[in-house]
């Protein structure tokens, strides 16, 4: 599986915008990308997915380079509900299907 | 809807004994997982199953079994627990649709220690 790249953690101040960024250099053309995050004592939470287009949903926005090597969640007014640890993961569409977690990037909101 | 259940939450054992964790979904789900998530660390897989009666291994599977019988239910075993496996095991769900990439559900969790 390829490998994703995220910082260790990052802080945030309420209602404001956060942009996690996530490095992928060694993506292949069928790995979809995936972000997680895990609440305090909770399992892991779908947040978002794409492929080569930016998405968004209820709860966030994903915006994938052009070359597809790196992208950015963005959540677009941080609440301190949003403080969790938040995982890319590139899956492909084939196999298992399994999630390959890494150590993630830990945000925290100030308020 | 429940979602994704885990029975029990917590659990205490000494080495050599054996337990089994139970992962229940009422969401018709094909895929189902079992992670462990040890301190300070991202998931890893242990096991897997793609459907009613099959199962295959994942990263870690070394020190458990597992078995789906039924659909909805995914059973992970430990023959002869060690401290080695005192950690926080998750399972998770998802469907499959052809050509369509997945999200999986998460359960809350069960955390066990070995003494």
């Amino acid at each position: 599986d390829a490998k994703t790249t995220q910082p260790n953690s990052m802080e945030s101040n309420e209602e404001e915008p956060v942009h996690l960024p996530c490095n992928h250099s060694t993506i292949s053309g069928t790995d979809y990308i995936h972000w997680y995050r895990q609440l305090p004592s909770q399992g892991p939470e779908y947040v978002i997915h794409g492929l080569t287009s930016n998405v968004n949903n209820r709860m966030a926005s994903l915006a994938i380079a052009e070359d597809r090597k790196s992208s950015t969640l963005i959540l677009h007014r941080a609440t301190l509900r949003d403080a969790a640890v938040y995982y890319c993961i590139l899956a492909r569409d084939t196999g298992r299907r399994a999630l390959t977690f890494g150590s993630g990037t830990r945000l925290q909101v100030q308020p | 809807n429940a979602g994704v259940t885990q029975t029990p939450k917590f659990r205490v054992l000494k080495t050599g004994q054996s337990m089994t964790l139970l992962c229940a979904q009422d969401m018709n789900h094909e895929y189902m997982y079992w992670y462990r998530q040890d301190p300070g660390m991202g998931l890893r897989l242990i096991h897997y199953s793609v459907g009613e009666g099959t199962t295959a291994k994942g990263e870690v599977p070394d020190g458990y079994n597992v078995s789906r019988l039924k659909k909805q239910n995914f059973l992970l075993g430990l023959e002869s627990a060690a401290p080695s496996q005192t950690s926080v095991y998750f399972c998770a769900s998802s469907y499959s649709q052809r050509g369509i990439s997945y999200e999986q559900y998460f359960g809350p969790g069960t955390r066990l220690t070995v003494t």
